[in-house]
């Protein structure tokens, strides 16, 4: 298996723009998670899926932030209007749901906001 | 309010040397995980620990978890530099991340 892949891997945008970042989590895996980190804020769950289904989107900051996972393959997090705090890298994981499943993590999509 | 703490938040050790990390966290948890994260890079799992005094060993790490203090600890015996990177401890129920412990191993 390939991993967890993100797309882009770089993306540099102006504020007002929307961003779409992609996932394509690890097949077989039920649960996948969407994380921001920061060196101010540290690593923070935006929102996590289980079976498609979003769980628990508490940590998605504000209204400009939407997630969505059409199928078991594939997830986006939106972005719109974007702005300059939300620079950070944005990382995609999953996870089975065996009972020494850990999840593993994507290589991150660097998103910065000009 | 729910927190995950780690500590210390900088660790420079010389090689050859031993020590520990230390994570507590405020509420109870079915699973605990360690990972470890490169400059620049992405995390990488290490441990799942599942069960109050549950052990583990990977080369020079080993990770430990005792849920009645809320503790986990990760010891580092006999540094060596490839070590260096920064370390999370993360609580399965709220999938809430440690602060980190970044680490700077010195030849």
């Amino acid at each position: 298996d390939a991993g967890v892949i993100q797309s882009p891997r770089h993306e540099v945008t102006e504020m007002g723009q929307e961003v779409t970042l992609r996932c394509k989590p690890i097949s077989g895996h039920d649960y996948l998670f969407w994380y921001r980190q920061t060196m101010m804020r540290g690593l923070e769950l935006l929102i996590y899926f289980n079976n498609n289904v979003p769980i628990d989107d508490s940590g998605m900051p504000e209204d400009r932030f939407s997630a969505k996972m059409p199928n078991a393959s594939f997830s986006t997090l939106k972005i719109q209007p974007s702005e300059p705090r939300d620079s950070a890298v944005y990382f995609c994981a999953s996870r089975g749901d065996r009972g020494m499943d850990t999840q593993y993590f994507g290589p991150g999509t660097r998103l910065t906001v000009l | 309010e729910l927190k995950v703490e780690q500590n210390p938040l900088f660790l420079s050790m010389q090689e050859g040397k031993n020590y520990t990390i230390y994570c507590n966290y405020s509420t109870t948890s079915d699973r605990l995980y360690w990972y470890r994260q490169d400059p620049g890079k992405s995390l990488e799992s290490l441990f799942v620990l599942l069960s109050n005094g549950a052990v583990k060993q990977e080369g020079r790490l080993m990770a430990s978890l005792d849920t009645k203090a809320r503790l986990s600890t990760l010891h580092i015996t006999a540094a060596v530099h490839d070590l260096s990177a920064t370390y999370f401890c993360a609580v399965e129920s709220l999938y809430i991340f440690g602060t980190g412990t970044r680490l700077k191993v010195l030849a």
